[in-house]
């Protein structure tokens, strides 16, 4: 079945180490986005791509690194610089980076710190 | 002012009543308008989308938009307690034509049996 698939599931994180959320998808889509998710907020944008090697930042997107070697993947790095990284992480795709069409999420990473 | 702005609630309803839930926008060029569910939990899944003033339906849900007063609203009629969830208003990046979205801090819908 066609998708996005988002691993691990959970993640913990200790003080100092960098951590890679992979997001991988066979849907075809061109953009690809990653979001943070606070408890009780929206979602807030960290980096999105529009096309393989080429990505631009979000709003958030201090600690965060991104790359997009492949259409299919777009794993994002959770670095020492991100001082309050415990979050619920969702990386989402569209077929293409114009304004109509929908986002498409998967079923997210929720970081923690150990 | 936030971009875009939703009252979360709780929304209480009960069983087999409408529900309706509201979202304004500040970007004026903003052309594209997305309602997303999310279940305590688990992540935002599409269920409705309108690009032009007036009404959309989709089975119990129909969305409504007015681009002159920068308001979008979902409506569930029949509500379930199955339709109890966060609702997630969703924006695109209006003049800036990127394809970002800009989110709601969503609205928690309660739907009593």
């Amino acid at each position: 079945d066609g998708g996005i698939t988002q691993s691990p599931k959970y993640l913990f994180r200790k003080e100092g180490q960098n951590v890679t959320l992979s997001c991988e998808q066979n849907l075809n889509h061109d953009a690809m986005y990653w979001y943070r998710q606070d408890p009780g907020q929206g979602l807030r944008l960290i980096y999105y791509s529009h096309i393989v090697n080429d990505f631009q930042k979000g709003d958030i997107a201090e600690g965060y690194s991104v790359s997009r070697e492949k259409k299919e993947s777009f794993p994002l790095t959770v670095t020492s610089a991100q001082k309050n990284p415990t979050a619920f992480y969702l990386c989402a795709s569209s077929i293409v980076s114009t304004l109509n069409q929908p986002q498409h999420f998967g079923d997210g990473t929720r970081l923690s710190i150990l | 002012q936030k971009e875009v702005e939703q009252n979360s609630g709780p929304l209480s309803v009960p069983e087999g009543a409408i529900a309706s839930l509201n979202c304004t926008y500040s970007d004026r060029g903003s052309q594209s308008f997305f309602w997303y569910r999310q279940y305590s939990g688990k992540s935002p899944e599409l269920i409705m989308f309108i690009y032009s003033n007036g009404d959309k339906e989709d089975g119990r849900f129909t969305a409504q938009l007015n681009k002159a007063s920068q308001y979008v609203s979902l409506l569930i009629r029949d509500s379930q307690p199955s339709d109890s969830a966060t609702y997630l208003c969703a924006v695109n990046g209006g003049s800036s034509n990127t394809g970002k979205l800009i989110f709601g801090q969503g609205t928690t819908l309660q739907v009593k049996p």
